[in-house]
């Protein structure tokens, strides 16, 4: 079955780049919706963005100015990139796979990546 | 604060019914399908319903899940110790074109 991994640095300096990469594994990234999740430290989830299989992305309208998400067929792998980052920006990230459908409104998220703890500090 | 709406926590003992609720509005839950996630401590998300009312294979029925006008109700019958957990809610918004989650719901099965 398909599975995501999560991989990049657990530590991030305030004003840098925060940079991740999801590698999928058992099953072809040349479809669905790849989605980047985060949590922070014992607060809720919140959607960062996704990228189509096709190239087309969305992000949160409360991230777009900061956020790229990507995709490396070649490697079955998409990747995120947060700029600016601040402590508020701390948080486990998780990578997931949203679909069937091509209608976004009537997917899910399934499965999910292990997630990695991102931590913001000089 | 989330756009959609649980409670911060719910109990039950062993054998009870349980339902946690996610209130939303008419551009989330009033227009599209409802999702829940549960998630253990330490330990990824995992999809335990979808479009509402559809148990992903594995997911013992009972768990249900409904929906009516602009709020979704999960329910645990049967409550057992090891559905101690945090169970997130989320759907599509209309206006802000993206997904929302539920700020999530602690289960303690006392």
């Amino acid at each position: 079955q398909v599975q995501l991994q999560e991989s990049g640095p657990a530590l991030v300096k305030p004003s840098e780049t925060l940079s991740l990469t999801c590698s999928v594994s058992g099953g072809s990234i040349s479809s669905y919706y790849w989605t980047w999740i985060r949590q922070p430290p014992g607060k809720g989830l919140e959607w960062i963005g996704y990228i189509y299989f096709s190239g087309s992305t969305n992000y949160n309208p409360s991230l777009k100015n900061r956020v790229t998400i990507s995709l490396d067929t070649s490697k079955n792998q998409f990747s995120l990139r947060l700029s600016s980052v601040s402590a508020a920006d701390t948080a486990v990230y998780y990578c997931a796979r949203g679909g069937p459908y091509d209608f976004p409104p009537y997917n899910w998220f399934d499965p999910w990546g292990q997630g990695t703890l991102v931590t913001v500090s000089s | 604060q989330s756009v959609l709406t649980q409670p911060p926590s719910a109990s039950g003992t062993p054998g009870q019914r349980v339902t946690i609720s996610c209130s939303g509005s008419s551009s989330n839950i009033g227009t599209n399908n409802v999702n829940w996630y549960q998630q253990f401590p330490g330990t990824a998300p995992k999809l335990l319903m979808y479009r509402n009312d559809q148990r992903p294979s594995g997911v013992p029925d009972r768990f249900s899940g409904s929906k009516s006008g602009t709020s979704a109700s999960l329910a645990i019958s049967g409550l057992q110790s090891e559905d101690e957990a945090d169970y997130y809610c989320a759907a599509w918004d209309d206006s802000l074109n993206g997904w929302v989650f539920g700020g999530g719901t602690k289960l303690t099965v006392l």
